[in-house]
C-alpha cells in the first residue's frame, strides 16, 4: 500500500540553525501539506501546497517557514532560523484532491521529530 | 474558548467493551468532522468522516454528530487491545477547505 515517508526520523540542531525536513507523499496526489504537533499539544496546521504553489496557510507559518516541491516526488519544509518553541514532531501528509473525499482523505507520514537545543 | 475540546484520558476499558470517544466544538461553521487514530510514533490514520449531523457506520466504528449540541462522537464495538491508540477528532468548514482542526487527542487502552 502506496505511503507517505519522512526523512530524517529524527533531526537534533542548534538555535538559528537552518533545517530541512524532508517527504515523499504519495505517487498521484496532488496536495500536500505540514502540520506540527508539540508535544502533549494538538496537530496544528502549517501549510498546504497544490500545483507548486501554497494554497493555504495558518498563522504560525510566518517567514522563517518555507516550502518546496524540489522535484517530481520530493516536498520539503524549510525551516530557516530555528527557535527552541520549534521543537516539536512535523508531519508531512498528502491527497488526492479530487472532490470532497480526495479532499478530506489525507494520508500523513509517520512524522520526523525535531529538537532545537 | 477554545474551539475542539477533547478529553484527553487516559480511557481504559476491557477488552470487548463499548468505546465512546467525544469532542465539542464551538465554531458552528464547521460542516465536516473527522476522526483520525494515532498510534505511537506514527501519524494520524483517518478513520471516517462524516458530513453535518447523523450517524455513519463502518464496521466496529461509529461516528455521530450532534450539529445543535456542537458535539460529536465516535463509538466502538468490542473494543480489541489494537485499538489502544489516541484518538483524534478533527473538524473543517468545507466549501473548499478542508483543513482540520484537531482536537487534543484522546489516549485509549484496551486491556486483554
Amino acid at each position: 500500500e502506496p505511503e507517505v515517508t519522512q526523512t530524517p526520523s529524527h533531526q537534533v540542531t542548534q538555535m538559528g540553525q537552518e533545517v530541512i525536513l524532508r517527504c515523499v507523499p504519495i505517487s498521484n496526489h496532488l496536495y500536500f501539506y505540514w502540520y506540527r504537533q508539540i508535544l502533549g499539544q494538538k496537530v496544528e496546521f502549517l501549510v498546504s501546497f497544490y500545483n507548486n504553489e501554497i494554497s493555504e496557510k495558518s498563522e504560525i507559518f510566518d517567514d522563517q517557514f518555507s516550502v518546496e516541491r524540489p522535484d517530481g516526488s520530493n516536498f520539503t519544509l524549510k525551516i530557516r532560523s530555528t527557535k527552541l518553541e520549534d521543537s516539536a514532531m512535523y508531519f508531512c501528509a498528502s491527497s488526492e484532491g479530487l472532490g470532497t473525499s480526495g479532499a478530506m482523505e489525507q494520508y500523513f507520514g509517520p512524522g520526523t521529530r525535531l529538537t532545537v537545543t | 474558548q477554545k474551539e475542539v475540546e477533547q478529553d484527553p484520558g487516559p480511557l481504559s476499558v476491557p477488552e470487548g467493551a463499548i468505546v465512546s470517544l467525544n469532542c465539542t466544538y464551538s465554531n458552528s461553521a464547521f460542516q465536516y468532522f473527522m476522526w483520525y487514530r494515532q498510534y505511537s510514533r506514527k501519524g494520524p490514520e483517518l478513520l471516517m468522516y462524516t458530513y453535518s449531523s447523523g450517524n455513519k457506520e463502518d464496521g466496529r466504528f461509529t461516528a455521530q454528530v450532534d450539529k445543535s449540541s456542537k458535539y460529536i462522537s465516535l463509538f466502538i464495538r468490542d473494543s480489541q487491545p489494537s485499538d489502544s491508540a489516541t484518538y483524534l477528532c478533527a473538524m473543517s468548514v468545507g466549501g473548499g477547505s478542508y483543513i482540520p482542526t484537531f482536537g487534543r487527542g484522546t489516549s485509549l487502552i484496551v486491556h486483554p
